[in-house]
């Protein structure tokens, strides 16, 4: 059960833009639009962010927002403020193995 | 208010067991698969296992596999995780999360229970 992989850090400067990869394969991300990322400020529950690629759960931020191509799928932070300094992570459905998560991403407001 | 709340965790010994329980309220919990996901220290969320909203199916990740049983009380509106034969590597923050309809994701998340295993 290999996880996505995710870089370990992205920094950006408030008000930039920031992109996130997580790259997986043929059998989970590449075959399923079952892509999901989360939030985690340590010490506090995950925040499901965006669901099915691409989708805003009901309130988020439209800040956030996700998109794929083939085997590698990208969650984008515009306006970035300090609030969102935490840990992002890809999670996909796959068959094998139901679900997979990425390494995770600490992003780092400068 | 929807809330999921773990509890159980603690200091267990290597070779030890635990039960880990996650209530649920302000939603219809039969009605929704449930899983318990992980997050080691220093690493990233693990998935661990799930669980159908009626229990007829249960699936584990490879590292817990034979070792871990996952199990719900619908009529309590509970959700268990049976941990024996706990190692090292088993010590980690575990979250209850609950399924997101036809989307394959966790959309309501506990604040978690530690578990450390430890001599």
């Amino acid at each position: 059960q290999s996880a996505l992989t995710q870089p370990a850090s992205v920094s950006g400067s408030p008000g930039q833009s920031i992109t996130i990869s997580c790259t997986g394969t043929s059998s989970d991300v590449g075959r399923y639009d079952y892509v999901s990322w989360y939030q985690h400020h340590p010490g506090k529950a995950p925040k499901l962010i965006i669901y099915e690629v691409s989708n805003r759960p009901s309130g988020f931020s439209n800040r956030f927002s996700g998109s794929k191509s083939g085997n590698t799928a990208s969650l984008t932070i515009s306006g970035l403020q300090a609030e969102d300094e935490a840990d992002y992570y890809c999670s996909s459905y796959t068959r094998s193995t139901v679900r997979v998560f990425g390494g995770g991403t600490k992003v780092t407001v400068l | 208010q929807v809330q999921l709340v773990e509890s159980g965790g603690g200091v267990v010994q290597p070779g030890g067991s635990l039960r880990l329980s996650c209530a649920a309220s302000g939603f219809s919990f039969s009605s929704y698969d449930m899983h318990w996901v992980r997050r080691a220290p220093g690493k990233g969320l693990e998935w661990v296992a799930s669980i159908r909203y009626d229990g007829s199916n249960k699936y584990y990740a490879d590292s817990v596999k034979g070792r871990f049983t996952i199990s719900r009380d619908n009529s309590k509106n509970t959700l268990y995780l049976q941990m024996n034969s706990l190692r090292g590597e088993d010590t980690a923050v575990y979250y209850c999360a609950k399924d997101r309809v036809s989307s394959e994701a966790f959309d309501i998340w506990g604040q978690g229970t530690k578990v450390t295993v430890s001599s």
